[in-house]
């Protein structure tokens, strides 16, 4: 697709189970960013990827959280042992590299019960 | 702590109404964007604005840099409801990390 994709675009869990959310990035685009957004709030940074390698990951909140992206395309951001404070739509977001227009998927709703 | 805060936080007008959305940071960005982003969706690209005291205008959107590259402003003229939506501003510091870091968000509601 010409867009960046994510998948699933919602998704329930219950408490302690282990969940991947999915990112399909724009072809071509190097930099891959993952964010967090809750309700009516501006996206949280939680990690960010230059090629295959994790540039920053400084924004995921504890060793629960963890993303890759083996080739350099399609990335994988995978929580463990979720909890209901995880729920929140998870953003990821493709560009050429830095300081250039960053586009967005849809999202992942991910709703911890 | 924000990077960035914008202000006002939620904004409910009439159509026909002008308004202002502020961002401000005490960091300076090599450049700074703004998004409009829909329920649902992911936000999408409005302008981006690269050097201190840049003015661009987007129909009726006009968006200004600041002079030390801090804070930035959102101004609408002629508010219709198709505005609505969460408008969110973004930057690259200009030291340090290497990410885009988002504003706090400003809801705002046009009303018919």
């Amino acid at each position: 697709g010409a867009g960046v994709s994510q998948t699933p675009s919602n998704k329930v869990t219950e408490k302690g189970k282990y969940v991947e959310l999915r990112c399909d990035p724009i072809s071509g685009h190097t930099a891959l960013y993952w964010y967090r957004q809750s309700l009516g709030q501006g996206p949280e940074f939680l990690i960010y990827f230059q090629g295959t390698g994790a540039a920053d990951d400084s924004g995921l909140p504890n060793d629960r959280f963890f993303a890759v992206r083996p080739e350099g395309s399609v990335s994988t951001l995978k929580i463990q042992r979720t909890e209901r404070g995880d729920s929140a739509v998870y953003l990821c977001a493709s560009s050429f590299g830095l300081y250039t227009e960053a586009f967005f998927g849809q999202g992942t709703r991910l709703t911890v019960v | 702590t924000q990077l960035l805060e914008q202000s006002p936080q939620f904004l409910s007008i009439q159509e026909g109404e002008n308004l202002t959305v502020y961002c401000n940071s005490s960091s300076v960005f090599s450049s700074l964007q703004w998004y409009r982003q829909e329920p649902g969706e992911g936000p999408v690209l409005l302008v981006t604005v690269v050097t201190g005291g840049e003015v661009k205008k987007l129909k009726r959107l006009t968006f200004q840099f600041g002079d030390a590259r801090k804070d930035s402003s959102l101004h609408i003229t002629a508010a219709q409801p198709g505005d609505t939506g969460l408008y969110l501003c973004a930057g690259w510091v200009q030291t340090g990390a290497n990410n885009l870091f988002f504003g706090t968000g400003t809801r705002l509601t046009v009303i018919p």
